[in-house]
């Protein structure tokens, strides 16, 4: 059983803060990795991609990918209280095999910025 | 760019009807759309890979003759709820892989449907 774990929090920052948001896997053999926001009540948006080790930066973004620790962390610089939401973690197995890029999500972690 | 409509946003019926749901890619073509499910305060479950020109591929626990999954061009799957029932009451959430051997998906913004 493919497994991605989030802590489901919720997770609160104060306005302006770091907000880091924290995802393991289980399967080694993963190839890409997302990091989703969805508003209650709406569908997810697709915040950031990572394939590779190490940072990838994106505005107030930046994701962070451990292969060898099957772990990718989300950090949200100068979080804002429109920021406040739930982030998905997803990962897909199988990048451009049979698996046609299924994705497998985390139960999301609840982030709330407050003012 | 990349994005993915659905109709209709939100869709109330009467338990036994049948209720179809669209998925649009509008601006790419679409070779895969996916099917998720979501209840409240829940993540989201994938129901079925929808491949152009082919049969969907279900996931395990999803009953394929329920959820009729139509995928006749490259930018419209389609989703048929039949014989609907209460519990069938889901918020329905199609996504589109935008480029072959591409994993990102983008999402529709969903359907919510209710089975009184």
């Amino acid at each position: 059983q493919k497994e991605v774990e989030q802590n489901s929090g919720p997770l609160s920052v104060p306005e302006g803060a770091i907000a880091s948001l924290n995802c393991t896997y289980s399967d080694r053999g993963s190839q890409s990795f997302f990091w989703y926001r969805q508003y209650s009540g709406k569908s997810p948006e697709l915040i950031m991609f990572i394939y590779s080790n190490g940072d990838k930066e994106d505005g107030r973004f930046t994701a962070q990918l451990n292969k060898a620790s099957q772990y990718v962390s989300l950090l949200i610089r100068d979080s804002q209280p429109s920021d406040s939401a739930t982030y998905l973690c997803a990962v897909n197995w199988d990048a451009g095999g049979t698996s046609y890029g299924k994705l497998t999500f985390g139960q999301g972690t609840i982030l709330t910025v407050h003012p | 760019g990349a994005v993915v409509s659905q109709h209709p946003s939100r869709v109330i019926c009467k338990s036994g009807t049948s209720v179809k749901i669209e998925c649009r890619s509008l601006d790419f073509q679409a070779t895969t759309m996916f099917w998720y499910r979501q209840f409240p305060k829940k993540s989201l479950m994938l129901m079925a890979t929808s491949n152009e020109g082919s049969k969907a591929t279900y996931e395990q626990g999803v009953e394929k003759d329920k959820f009729l999954i139509n995928h006749a061009s490259l930018t419209l799957s389609t989703l048929t709820v039949t014989s609907a029932h209460p519990e069938d009451s889901s918020f329905y959430i199609c996504s589109a892989r935008a480029i072959a051997g591409s994993d990102t998906q983008y999402f529709g913004p969903g359907t919510r449907l209710t089975v009184l």
